[in-house]
């Protein structure tokens, strides 16, 4: 299994809501991440975990809470977002973090878009 | 920062050898050459990546000039299913990705 599931595709909110993005991987990968993508512009880093510990956190906002309950599951707790916070989220693994030569699988990501 | 610079986009026949130029000039030792590719609305794919030494996989080919400076995607028989914005990454660490190429493959 070289797949990285990610539920729901597509998700929309509005500002007072609190919703979570859920990410799976099952191929034994002990670094998750947790990217955003505006429309038209590359993926940035938010997040990284690395044996379920939080590694790096790209300075972002406190109103995306990143959670890693296991070492196949990443979670993404959103509250209080604006509608600039609409985006792409991708979720990736790899092997272990900061290892160049492991390469990092992507899931599908969840749409989201905050009314 | 990014710190690679792609052309902002490509177009190649279906059946024919895209190649897609990525200029890193100031790419340290220890930096890997990786790329990916984004097919719209779907998550990034890994192509493929290399340090020193010419890579290639049955997805494409990766040739990597001798001072490191620039390095070339190479997809050997370009198909429709092939156009995608192409990324390519140095790293030796996190994923940084640039602007892309977005490549167009005609029939």
């Amino acid at each position: 299994d070289t797949e990285v599931t990610q539920t729901p595709k597509h998700l929309v909110m509005g500002m007072t809501n609190k919703k979570s993005l859920k990410c799976e991987q099952h191929m034994g990968h002990r670094a998750m991440y947790w990217y955003k993508q505006k429309a038209k512009k590359p993926p940035e880093l938010m997040f990284v975990y690395s044996y379920e510990k939080l590694s790096i956190n790209e300075s972002v906002p406190s109103r995306f809470s990143p959670e890693c309950p296991n070492s196949s599951l990443l979670n993404l707790h959103l509250h209080a977002l604006q509608p600039e916070d609409s985006a792409l989220y991708l979720c990736a693994s790899s092997q272990v973090s900061g290892n160049p030569y492991n390469e990092q699988f992507f899931g599908p990501g969840t749409r989201l878009t905050v009314l | 920062d990014a710190k690679t610079t792609q052309p902002p986009s490509m177009d190649c026949a279906e059946g024919r050898a895209a190649n897609l130029p990525c200029n890193h000039s100031t790419i340290s030792g220890n930096e890997y050459v990786y790329w990916y590719r984004q097919i719209h609305s779907q998550g990034p794919q890994y192509i493929i990546h290399g340090l020193k030494n010419n890579e290639t996989n049955e997805m494409a080919s990766l040739i990597i000039t001798e001072d490191r400076k620039s390095s070339t995607l190479i997809l050997p028989h370009a198909t429709l299913r092939d156009t995608a914005v192409y990324y390519c990454i140095v790293r030796v660490g996190k994923l940084i990705f640039g602007t892309g190429t977005r490549l167009q493959v005609f029939p």
